[in-house]
């Protein structure tokens, strides 16, 4: 059974505070994936990693970077949270052709 | 850039109906085309998908045309039950090493008992 974690389901922050979203997948795949969900806009992507080290900007990108240090592990990170940044955070990798999605974290940002 | 369109936004059928969701996309290169079901509090899950080399797939209850002459793609679902209601997804992406997927806005079923 495929398994992809993210480290909260539910956060809370302040307006300017640095923000880390961990996702951690256990089956060695290569692509991995941060999606935002919002009501009426779907998921849209913010980044994606081919590899190690390797990361690519999706369709919104501005206000996030990542980090993906080592092959299981895929960071996203908020350098200066803003309130329009209140979302369902999804982290995914894939496998063939199907997308594997972590359960989500739910960012407030007050 | 690559966009998905997808309606209705939401849609409410009686039990037993079918319920019919529509997409179109913009990039003539995409030839992947998942669809994805979201049950309220879950994650996203992969129920079906179609290459464009197929231009019709059956799974039991559900199945995806595609028509990409026009560039469209259907999710039906016959004899619908209560455990159908969800968000679904339709999706597009174009199949080369670690692609993107360009997911629609996404349709919340209802499905009246």
């Amino acid at each position: 059974d495929v398994k992809v974690t993210q480290s909260s389901r539910y956060l809370v922050k302040r307006t300017g505070e640095k923000v880390f979203l961990e996702c951690v997948q256990d089956m060695d795949h290569e692509n991995m994936f941060w999606y935002r969900q919002d009501p009426g806009l779907g998921l849209r992507l913010i980044y994606f990693s081919y590899d190690v080290k390797m990361k690519e900007k999706g369709d919104i990108p501005e206000g996030y970077s990542v980090s993906r240090e080592k092959k299981e592990r895929f960071s996203l990170i908020l350098e200066s949270a803003s309130t329009n940044q209140t979302s369902m955070y999804l982290c995914a990798f894939q496998r063939g052709n199907e997308q594997f999605f972590g359960p989500g974290t739910r960012l407030t940002v007050l | 850039g690559e966009n998905v369109e997808q309606h209705p936004s939401t849609l409410s059928v009686q039990e037993g109906d079918s319920a019919v969701i529509k997409c179109t996309y913009s990039d003539s290169a995409s030839n992947y085309f998942p669809w994805y079901k979201q049950e309220l509090g879950k994650r996203p899950q992969l129920i079906i998908d179609i290459r464009s080399n197929v231009g019709e797939k059956k799974d039991q209850r559900i199945a995806v045309t595609l028509n990409k002459t026009a560039k469209h793609f259907s999710l039906h679902i016959t004899e619908t039950q209560p455990e159908d209601s969800a968000v679904y997804f339709c999706a597009a992406s174009l199949n080369t090493g670690g692609f993107k997927t360009i997911f629609g806005a996404g349709t919340r079923l209802f499905v009246k008992a």
